[in-house]
């Protein structure tokens, strides 16, 4: 099973800052890499798929990069609704896994 | 819009068991794989199940392999999930959630959920 590894457990940003997530894989995953937004009570929403591609309506402040182990998500310019908690997937390989997720919050 | 609704969450013994189900609509559901995915109280989100668009492949994580069963309906619409044997970890929010295409890949539509105890 390919164990995904996210750091910092917590990040604090304030507003209009840039906030910079990373995630790395047990081994390679290619592209196969995507990374999810979940708000307290909410189910989770896709961000970026590919590794590197925005989903559906998501803003261009969101972006992803990196393949094979280590990747990153950047928002350039964080909102008040940025402010969650951040996971990415690996889909290269069953079983599928997350990592422990990364939270967001105002410094 | 792409709608996933997940039903048949409650409180259950440890050794019981459940089925949940997942209504799907927006979208052709013959035509695409789905998961599910569970989150624990205060916990990170676990994958716990894939099924092919035409239910000919099934994939399961180690944790539920031979106690849960993924299965689907394509003339109702609707993803189930056959809990067996349940343990006080699977205590948890399970979410159905739509792949992007037949075989499998990442999640790009959710339900809201639907939360499974496992208490006596």
């Amino acid at each position: 099973e390919i164990v995904m590894t996210q750091s910092p457990a917590t990040l604090s940003v304030s507003p209009g800052e840039r906030a910079t997530l990373s995630c790395r894989a047990s081994q390679s995953v290619s592209s196969n890499l995507a990374w999810y937004q979940q708000k307290p009570g909410q189910a989770p929403r896709l961000l970026i798929y590919g590794a590197s591609t925005r989903a559906t309506g998501i803003p261009a402040r969101f972006s992803g990069s990196g393949s094979g182990t280590e990747f990153t998500l950047t928002i350039s310019s964080l909102q008040s609704e940025d402010f969650a908690l951040y996971y990415c997937q690996q889909y290269n390989n069953w079983p599928y896994s997350f990592g422990q997720g990364t939270k967001l919050e105002i410094k | 819009q792409v709608q996933l609704v997940e039903s048949g969450g409650g409180v259950v013994q440890p050794g019981g068991s459940l089925r949940l189900s997942c209504a799907a609509s927006g979208f052709t559901f013959s035509s695409y794989g789905m998961h599910w995915v569970r989150q624990a109280p205060g916990k990170g989100l676990e994958w716990v199940a894939f099924i092919r668009y035409d239910g000919s492949n099934k994939y399961y994580a180690d944790s539920v392999k031979g106690r849960f069963t993924i299965s689907r309906d394509n003339s109702k619409n609707t993803l189930y999930l056959q809990m067996n044997s349940l343990r006080a970890e699977d205590t948890a929010v399970y979410y159905c959630a739509k792949a992007p295409r037949r075989y499998g890949d990442y999640h790009d539509y959710w339900g809201q959920g639907t939360l499974v105890t496992v208490s006596s």
